[in-house]
């Protein structure tokens, strides 16, 4: 298996601009998790889906996020507009719920945010 | 609200040494994850140990569970420079993960 996959790996744009993060887990997990890691906050939680449905979405900063699961094979993290302060590592993990909670993660999207 | 506190922060150590990071928790588990993160890279699973399990090992790395303390501690054994990396622990108290916020180890040479 290839493994989570995100794409793109790095993405630089302007304060305003719409950024759009992808990401295909493992084939079979039933679990796809959305974090955000930054020196400051550590990694956080933004969002969960179980079967492709958004469980938890207590972590997405503002309403300018926004994710979707539109299949089992897919998900979409959109920013927009994107500021500055959101410039992160943002990381897509999937799980399957016979793992024992066990997640793996993509190698994540650098975003800068000038 | 991270659930687990990893201690130290940050270690330095000579190649060959052993490495152990300590985590508390704060609430009841189902289990306790540890995970290794290289510069710019993903998380990946180390090793997990259930609530109901006190030691368990794996290779070079021996993890220690005390639920009465809501603690748990990483020990890697000889140490190499490619063990150089950030590990988390994550504790699972319902269905998903929550992480702390890492100690950074540096094995050198």
């Amino acid at each position: 298996d290839a493994g989570v996959i995100q794409s793109p790996r790095h993405e630089v744009t302007e304060m305003g601009q719409e950024v759009t993060l992808r990401c295909k887990p493992i084939s079979g997990h039933d679990y796809l998790f959305w974090y955000r890691q930054t020196m400051m906050r550590g990694l956080e939680l933004l969002i969960y889906f179980n079967n492709n449905v958004p469980i938890d979405d207590s972590g997405m900063p503002e309403d300018r996020f926004s994710a979707k699961m539109p299949n089992a094979s897919f998900s979409t993290l959109k920013i927009q507009p994107s500021e500055p302060r959101d410039s992160a590592v943002y990381f897509c993990a999937s799980q399957h719920t016979s793992g024992g909670y066990t997640q793996y993660f993509g190698p994540g999207t650098r975003l800068t945010v000038l | 609200s991270q659930q687990g506190e990893e201690d130290p922060q940050a270690l330095s150590i000579q190649e060959g040494e052993n490495a152990t990071m300590n985590c508390s928790y704060k609430t009841s588990i189902n289990n306790l994850q540890w995970y290794r993160q290289n510069s710019g890279r993903g998380l990946v699973h180390l090793i997990l140990i259930r609530s109901n399990e006190r030691e368990k090992h794996s290779g070079r790395l021996r993890v220690t569970l005390d639920t009465s303390k809501k603690s748990s501690s990483l020990l890697i054994t000889a140490s190499r420079a490619a063990d150089t990396a950030s590990y988390f622990c994550a504790t699972a108290p319902g269905n998903m993960l929550t992480f702390g916020g890492g100690t950074r180890l540096m094995v050198k040479p």
